[in-house]
Protein backbone atom coordinates (compact mmCIF):
# COMPACT_ATOMS: atom_id res chain seq x y z
CA UNK A 1 0.00 0.00 0.00
CA UNK A 2 0.91 3.71 -0.45
CA UNK A 3 2.09 5.60 2.65
CA UNK A 4 3.24 9.23 2.54
CA UNK A 5 4.96 10.53 5.45
CA UNK A 6 5.48 14.24 6.43
CA UNK A 7 8.63 14.02 9.69
CA UNK A 8 8.04 17.51 10.42
CA UNK A 9 4.88 17.79 13.00
CA UNK A 10 5.62 21.44 13.23
CA UNK A 11 7.78 24.25 11.50
CA UNK A 12 8.25 27.79 11.89
CA UNK A 13 9.16 30.92 9.68
CA UNK A 14 9.42 34.04 9.78
CA UNK A 15 7.41 36.74 7.43
CA UNK A 16 8.69 37.16 4.44
CA UNK A 17 11.23 34.24 4.81
CA UNK A 18 11.63 30.63 3.06
CA UNK A 19 10.58 27.59 4.59
CA UNK A 20 10.56 23.90 2.80
CA UNK A 21 8.26 21.77 4.47
CA UNK A 22 9.39 18.15 3.58
CA UNK A 23 7.20 14.69 2.47
CA UNK A 24 8.34 11.45 1.30
CA UNK A 25 5.98 9.03 0.01
CA UNK A 26 6.23 5.21 -0.95
CA UNK A 27 5.46 3.66 -4.00
CA UNK A 28 5.69 0.71 -6.42
CA UNK A 29 3.89 2.59 -9.30
CA UNK A 30 5.35 5.33 -12.34
CA UNK A 31 2.24 6.96 -13.12
CA UNK A 32 0.34 8.97 -10.29
CA UNK A 33 -0.12 12.60 -8.75
CA UNK A 34 1.15 14.47 -5.80
CA UNK A 35 -0.08 17.32 -4.26
CA UNK A 36 -0.01 19.56 -1.41
CA UNK A 37 -2.93 20.84 0.66
CA UNK A 38 -3.06 23.35 3.31
CA UNK A 39 -6.15 23.71 5.75
CA UNK A 40 -6.15 27.08 7.63
CA UNK A 41 -8.38 27.37 10.97
CA UNK A 42 -11.48 26.81 8.89
CA UNK A 43 -10.50 23.97 7.82
CA UNK A 44 -11.17 24.07 4.17
CA UNK A 45 -8.67 22.26 2.60
CA UNK A 46 -7.27 23.98 -0.67
CA UNK A 47 -5.39 22.73 -3.01
CA UNK A 48 -1.79 24.25 -2.64
CA UNK A 49 0.05 22.79 -5.70
CA UNK A 50 0.15 19.47 -7.58
CA UNK A 51 2.64 17.32 -9.78
CA UNK A 52 2.42 14.91 -12.79
CA UNK A 53 4.75 11.88 -11.67
CA UNK A 54 5.80 11.53 -15.65
CA UNK A 55 6.22 15.64 -15.32
CA UNK A 56 10.64 16.39 -14.87
CA UNK A 57 9.98 19.45 -14.23
CA UNK A 58 8.91 20.89 -10.89
CA UNK A 59 5.41 22.49 -10.63
CA UNK A 60 5.20 25.78 -9.22
CA UNK A 61 2.80 28.41 -8.14
CA UNK A 62 3.40 31.99 -7.48
CA UNK A 63 5.15 31.67 -4.14
CA UNK A 64 5.04 28.06 -3.54
CA UNK A 65 7.34 25.43 -5.48
CA UNK A 66 7.69 21.76 -4.90
CA UNK A 67 11.01 19.86 -5.33
CA UNK A 68 10.05 16.18 -6.69
CA UNK A 69 12.65 13.75 -6.61
CA UNK A 70 11.08 10.61 -8.33
CA UNK A 71 13.66 8.15 -7.52
CA UNK A 72 14.13 9.16 -4.13
CA UNK A 73 10.16 9.63 -3.52
CA UNK A 74 10.28 13.03 -2.33
CA UNK A 75 8.09 16.18 -2.85
CA UNK A 76 8.78 18.59 -0.41
CA UNK A 77 7.19 22.17 -0.81
CA UNK A 78 9.34 25.20 -0.37
CA UNK A 79 7.22 28.56 0.18
CA UNK A 80 8.96 31.90 -0.56
CA UNK A 81 8.08 35.55 1.01
CA UNK A 82 5.79 33.46 3.83
CA UNK A 83 3.49 35.43 4.62
CA UNK A 84 0.83 35.24 7.77
CA UNK A 85 -2.09 34.26 5.97
CA UNK A 86 0.21 31.40 5.21
CA UNK A 87 -0.15 29.83 8.74
CA UNK A 88 -1.59 26.22 8.18
CA UNK A 89 -1.41 22.76 8.40
CA UNK A 90 -0.24 21.65 5.07
CA UNK A 91 -0.69 17.90 4.26
CA UNK A 92 1.20 15.94 1.58
CA UNK A 93 -1.04 13.57 -0.53
CA UNK A 94 -0.79 10.84 -3.20
CA UNK A 95 -3.07 9.64 -6.06
CA UNK A 96 -2.84 7.11 -8.29
CA UNK A 97 -5.13 4.73 -10.36
CA UNK A 98 -4.59 1.96 -8.43
CA UNK A 99 -5.79 2.85 -5.20
CA UNK A 100 -8.70 3.94 -6.33
CA UNK A 101 -8.54 7.27 -7.21
CA UNK A 102 -8.48 8.60 -3.51
CA UNK A 103 -6.10 10.74 -1.99
CA UNK A 104 -3.38 9.38 0.43
CA UNK A 105 -2.42 12.07 3.17
CA UNK A 106 0.66 11.89 5.26
CA UNK A 107 0.60 13.21 8.88
CA UNK A 108 0.55 16.89 8.11
CA UNK A 109 2.84 19.58 9.13
CA UNK A 110 1.72 22.96 10.99
CA UNK A 111 3.18 26.09 10.05
CA UNK A 112 3.81 28.86 12.11
CA UNK A 113 4.67 32.29 10.46
CA UNK A 114 6.10 34.75 12.86
CA UNK A 115 5.51 38.60 12.14
CA UNK B 1 -14.22 26.74 -10.17
CA UNK B 2 -16.05 24.04 -9.11
CA UNK B 3 -18.11 24.34 -5.65
CA UNK B 4 -18.83 21.06 -3.57
CA UNK B 5 -21.22 22.07 -0.49
CA UNK B 6 -22.03 20.15 2.91
CA UNK B 7 -24.26 20.36 5.14
CA UNK B 8 -24.52 21.43 8.03
CA UNK B 9 -21.53 22.88 8.75
CA UNK B 10 -21.82 21.75 12.52
CA UNK B 11 -24.19 19.60 14.10
CA UNK B 12 -24.68 18.62 18.01
CA UNK B 13 -26.73 15.72 18.78
CA UNK B 14 -27.85 13.30 21.86
CA UNK B 15 -25.73 9.87 22.02
CA UNK B 16 -28.15 7.16 20.50
CA UNK B 17 -29.24 9.19 17.84
CA UNK B 18 -28.86 9.43 14.48
CA UNK B 19 -27.29 12.35 11.80
CA UNK B 20 -27.28 12.88 8.34
CA UNK B 21 -24.48 14.62 6.30
CA UNK B 22 -24.99 15.92 3.00
CA UNK B 23 -22.34 16.12 0.49
CA UNK B 24 -23.98 18.40 -2.39
CA UNK B 25 -21.55 18.67 -6.25
CA UNK B 26 -23.69 21.94 -6.80
CA UNK B 27 -22.12 23.08 -10.67
CA UNK B 28 -20.86 19.43 -11.94
CA UNK B 29 -21.44 15.50 -11.94
CA UNK B 30 -19.78 13.80 -9.30
CA UNK B 31 -19.35 9.99 -10.32
CA UNK B 32 -17.56 9.61 -7.34
CA UNK B 33 -17.35 10.94 -3.67
CA UNK B 34 -15.19 10.44 -0.62
CA UNK B 35 -15.78 10.45 3.08
CA UNK B 36 -13.07 11.42 5.19
CA UNK B 37 -12.50 12.03 9.51
CA UNK B 38 -10.12 14.02 10.81
CA UNK B 39 -9.63 13.98 14.94
CA UNK B 40 -8.17 17.48 16.04
CA UNK B 41 -4.25 17.94 14.97
CA UNK B 42 -4.79 15.03 12.91
CA UNK B 43 -4.84 13.77 9.41
CA UNK B 44 -7.62 13.12 7.35
CA UNK B 45 -8.17 9.59 6.89
CA UNK B 46 -10.59 7.97 4.77
CA UNK B 47 -13.70 6.13 5.17
CA UNK B 48 -14.98 5.08 2.29
CA UNK B 49 -15.31 5.36 -1.44
CA UNK B 50 -19.30 6.25 -2.90
CA UNK B 51 -19.57 6.02 -6.66
CA UNK B 52 -23.07 7.04 -8.02
CA UNK B 53 -25.73 3.77 -7.81
CA UNK B 54 -23.46 1.57 -6.33
CA UNK B 55 -22.57 -0.10 -3.08
CA UNK B 56 -19.85 2.35 -1.49
CA UNK B 57 -16.49 0.67 -0.22
CA UNK B 58 -15.39 1.12 2.87
CA UNK B 59 -12.03 1.15 3.81
CA UNK B 60 -11.01 -1.61 6.83
CA UNK B 61 -12.17 -0.78 10.13
CA UNK B 62 -14.40 1.82 9.06
CA UNK B 63 -18.43 -0.40 10.36
CA UNK B 64 -20.77 0.09 7.14
CA UNK B 65 -23.65 -0.21 9.38
CA UNK B 66 -22.63 2.68 11.46
CA UNK B 67 -21.63 5.27 8.84
CA UNK B 68 -24.38 4.70 6.04
CA UNK B 69 -23.15 5.82 2.85
CA UNK B 70 -26.06 6.90 0.02
CA UNK B 71 -25.23 7.96 -2.82
CA UNK B 72 -28.59 7.97 -5.04
CA UNK B 73 -27.46 11.02 -7.90
CA UNK B 74 -24.67 12.34 -9.40
CA UNK B 75 -24.66 15.31 -7.29
CA UNK B 76 -25.90 14.32 -3.62
CA UNK B 77 -23.74 11.74 -1.03
CA UNK B 78 -24.78 11.56 2.30
CA UNK B 79 -23.47 10.32 5.45
CA UNK B 80 -25.85 8.69 8.59
CA UNK B 81 -24.10 8.40 11.65
CA UNK B 82 -26.43 5.96 13.35
CA UNK B 83 -26.63 5.24 17.09
CA UNK B 84 -24.27 8.13 17.69
CA UNK B 85 -21.89 8.05 20.56
CA UNK B 86 -19.48 10.54 22.04
CA UNK B 87 -16.35 8.52 20.12
CA UNK B 88 -18.40 10.02 16.97
CA UNK B 89 -17.54 12.89 17.76
CA UNK B 90 -15.81 14.26 14.99
CA UNK B 91 -14.86 16.74 11.61
CA UNK B 92 -16.33 14.66 8.57
CA UNK B 93 -15.19 16.13 5.19
CA UNK B 94 -16.26 15.16 1.66
CA UNK B 95 -14.63 15.50 -1.42
CA UNK B 96 -16.16 15.08 -5.44
CA UNK B 97 -14.64 14.16 -8.56
CA UNK B 98 -16.29 14.89 -11.78
CA UNK B 99 -14.99 11.45 -12.86
CA UNK B 100 -13.81 8.08 -11.73
CA UNK B 101 -9.94 8.36 -13.21
CA UNK B 102 -6.95 9.12 -10.68
CA UNK B 103 -6.55 12.34 -12.82
CA UNK B 104 -10.01 13.74 -12.22
CA UNK B 105 -9.83 17.02 -9.94
CA UNK B 106 -10.82 16.87 -6.55
CA UNK B 107 -13.01 19.33 -4.81
CA UNK B 108 -13.64 19.68 -1.19
CA UNK B 109 -16.36 20.42 1.03
CA UNK B 110 -16.29 22.96 3.78
CA UNK B 111 -16.85 20.24 6.31
CA UNK B 112 -19.26 19.32 9.19
CA UNK B 113 -18.16 19.39 12.73
CA UNK B 114 -19.73 16.21 14.75
CA UNK B 115 -20.22 16.57 18.48
CA UNK B 116 -22.04 14.04 20.15
CA UNK B 117 -23.44 14.64 24.17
Amino acid sequence: AQTVTQSQPEMSVQEAETVTLSCTYDTSESDYYLFWYKQPPSRQMILVIRQEAYKQQNATENRFSVNFQKAAKSFSLKISDSQLGDAAMYFCAYRSASSGSRLTFGEGTQLTVNP
Amino acid sequence: GAVVSQHPSWVICKSGTSVKIECRSLDFQATTMFWYRQFPKQSLMLMATSNEGSKATYEQGVEKDKFLINHASLTLSTLTVTSAHPEDSSFYICSASKGSSYNSPLHFGNGTRLTVT
